[in-house]
């Protein structure tokens, strides 16, 4: 069994600072670690993910994540948010299961950027 | 390529009536995930399905809940006499093989069902 804590439900940080978005999760087996955004009222969108090599991943918007295994945490940072990052986000961890994914969400975390 | 295609978008039934919810998958993906989300929480797995076969329906409730796939058209989501707990964002995704390697689920906007 595998699951996704996301500690905090809502995060507000005013526009150009810096912000973190907490993930942890839990598994018995191997499992990849993604990061999807929502923008309101639209279906999810692959943010990054760590599937093995360099532990530090990077998506185009300026995004990082770091996935330590020793903490089991995938944490998504980001030094100077934007107006336009306003949305939910989602950590996920996939497992290969029979030749198919398992996908397990955390609950989300929701960013407000504040003008 | 017109990404995953989910309608509708919104769909407002009474208590007792029937929902379908109906998921095109990318052009060339032969594989549907569909997920739930309700209020205040993240997505949770519903059923995975092949062309014509269902794989994993683990996270199906046990009743008025059913899938499909079939070898012609859309995935269809049906929900059969609906209550209102059943008022939820429901997620297609579909993926060109199910193994992992790069692959990545990609997702529709989502059919948001509302029962009064």
């Amino acid at each position: 069994a595998q699951s996704v804590t996301q500690l905090d439900s809502q995060v507000p940080v005013f526009e150009e600072a810096p912000v973190e978005l907490r993930c942890n999760y839990s598994s018995s087996v191997s499992v990849y670690l993604f990061w999807y955004v929502q923008y309101p009222n639209q279906g999810l969108q692959l943010l990054l993910k760590y599937l093995s090599g360099s532990t530090l991943v990077e998506s185009i918007n300026g995004f990082e994540a770091e996935f330590n295994k020793s903490q089991t945490s995938f944490h998504l940072r980001k030094p100077s948010v934007h107006i336009s990052d306003t949305a939910e986000y989602f950590c996920a961890v996939h497992r290969n299961s029979g030749g198919y994914q398992k996908v397990t969400f955390g609950i989300g975390t929701k960013l407000q950027v504040i003008p | 390529n017109a990404g995953v295609m989910q309608n509708p978008r919104h769909l407002v039934r009474r208590r007792g009536q029937e929902a379908r919810l109906r998921c095109s998958p990318m052009k060339g993906h032969s594989h549907v995930y569909w997920y739930r989300q309700l209020p205040e929480e993240g997505l949770k797995f519903m059923v995975y399905l092949q062309k014509e076969n269902i794989i994993d329906e683990s996270g199906m409730p046990k009743e008025r809940f059913s899938a499909e796939f079939p070898k012609e058209g859309p995935s269809i989501l049906r929900i059969q006499q609906v209550v209102r707990g059943d008022s939820a964002a429901y997620f297609c995704a579909s993926s060109d093989q199910g193994g992992f390697g790069a692959n990545v689920l990609t997702f529709g906007a989502g059919s948001r069902l509302t029962v009064l």
